[in-house]
């Protein structure tokens, strides 16, 4: 069975501040992919990223950047310089590449960026 | 820039009435899913597809039905709605392949009085 756990259930801080959103996740597929989206308050989820399980590379895209980590099964999500407009709820995703390619979202962590 | 549609935007809405939560998608995509979301927290699969005529029960358990008749959408409905329907409702759909991300309507807040 697969899981995903994001043990941050609510995060503030101070517009400007750099702020590190946490996902865990487990699955016994070697092969797999991993997801970051956005809800904003306007509801609509929005796709961030997406990762396979064989490039650990990091990535960065303006002010936000992804580490990978397959030792530690973790992919975490930094935002540099938040902005008010980076107030939303992020979900962290994980897909297995096998039989019916299930998703499962972690249960999400609610940013708030306050001015 | 996904094309993926549901209406209605927000149903208020006597107990014991049916109800059709309609979603389309333009893209082509054979891979259809709902969700069922209170404002801010966990998803919860319902309902997912993975193309015409098929159909399948997600994991948390659902009065719901669904159908796919057509590619391209994928209406979600309450025979008789509770109180206890109320929530937001997401429809998504993604293109075959596990690393394919899913794309979201703006969902449909359904509230049973």
């Amino acid at each position: 069975a697969q899981k995903v756990t994001q043990a941050q259930t609510e995060i503030s801080v101070v517009e400007k501040e750099d702020v590190t959103l946490d996902c865990v996740y487990e699955t016994r597929d070697t092969t797999y992919y991993l997801f970051w989206y956005k809800q904003p308050p306007s509801g609509e989820l929005v796709f961030l990223i997406r990762r396979n399980s064989f490039d650990e590379q990091n990535e960065i895209s303006g002010r936000y950047s992804w580490n990978f980590q397959k030792s530690t099964s973790s992919f975490n999500f930094t935002i540099t310089a938040s902005q008010v407009v980076d107030s939303a709820v992020y979900f962290c995703a994980l897909s297995e590449a096998r039989g019916y390619q299930k998703v499962t979202f972690g249960t999400g962590t609610k940013l708030q960026v306050i001015p | 820039e996904a094309d993926i549609y549901q209406t209605p935007r927000y149903l208020v809405i006597g107990t014991g009435k049916k109800i059709t939560l309609e979603c389309s998608q333009t893209m082509g995509h054979d891979k259809m899913y709902w969700y069922q979301q209170d404002p801010g927290m966990e998803l919860h699969l319902i309902h997912y597809s993975y193309g015409v005529n098929s159909t399948e029960k997600g994991d948390l358990s659902s009065e719901s039905t669904v159908s796919r008749i057509r590619t391209e959408h994928f209406p979600l409905t309450l025979e008789s709605a509770r109180p206890s329907h109320t929530s937001q409702y997401l429809c998504a759909s993604s293109e075959r392949g596990s690393n394919q991300p899913q794309h979201f309507g703006d969902g449909t807040r359904l509230s049973i009085l």
